[in-house]
């Protein structure tokens, strides 16, 4: 069975400081992984795509990584806002069998970026 | 990126009474819908994956007949909680996927609130 872990749980930094959070997940034979913005009591945002044959993904001031022989990624963020605060999701796409893919989440970091 | 809508954004009931939530992708056809469900401070937790014209998929340890799942066509999806009880009360989110494995696009999500 798959899990994604995500660490830091939660984190607190200044404005203008680049961060990273990290995701791990135990099984390697993903499709895809994607992370995610959650705000509170909303939906999710996409924030990048990874297929498995990639190893990053760059988007504005977010930078995402992927190594899946050791079922890692990371997700940087460069000069850190306060309108980044939010909950960040990892996630793993893995193949469910007849034409599904399931999406595995972690349990997301608790991002805040203080002005 | 693509538009998922979904409605109520909040529902408040009283127990044993039924509630439906729909599910729209707004600006393009998604031949596949997924239900999540998140309990506070939780990952999003899969319910069911439905492919549009047959019928829903759901993950271990949910209850199908409780949990009614329609994709009747491929801009709607709609979930029905059938006597809901104070346990089913939570954030339920929908997701959106235009071709199998491709990326997944979440609604706002619903508030179930059961008295």
């Amino acid at each position: 069975k798959q899990e994604v872990t995500q660490i830091p749980a939660a984190l607190s930094v200044p404005e203008g400081e680049n961060l990273v959070l990290n995701c791990s997940f135990t099984d390697s034979a993903i499709y895809n992984l994607q992370w995610f913005r959650q705000d509170p009591g909303k939906g999710l945002t996409s924030l990048l795509l990874i297929q498995s044959s990639q190893r990053e993904q760059t988007s504005g001031r977010l930078n995402a990584s992927l190594d899946k022989s050791s079922g890692r990624s990371t997700l940087y963020i460069a000069a850190s806002q306060p309108g980044d605060s939010a909950t960040y999701l990892c996630a793993v796409r893995l193949y469910s069998g007849g034409s599904n893919y399931k999406l595995t989440f972690g349990k997301g970091t608790l991002l805040t970026v203080n002005p | 990126g693509a538009v998922v809508s979904q409605h109520p954004s909040r529902v408040i009931c009283k127990s044993g009474t039924s509630v439906k939530i729909e599910c729209r992708s707004l600006d393009f056809q998604a031949t596949t819908m997924f239900w999540y469900r998140q309990f506070p401070k939780q990952s999003l937790m899969l319910m069911a994956t439905s492919n549009e014209g047959s019928k829903a998929t759901y993950e271990q340890g949910v209850e199908k007949d409780k949990f009614l799942i329609n994709h009747a066509s491929l801009t709607l999806s709609t979930l029905t909680v059938t006597s809901a009880h104070p346990e089913d009360s939570s954030f339920y989110i929908c997701s959106a996927s235009g071709r199998v494995g491709s990326e997944q696009f979440f609604g706002p999500g619903t508030r179930l609130t059961v008295l």
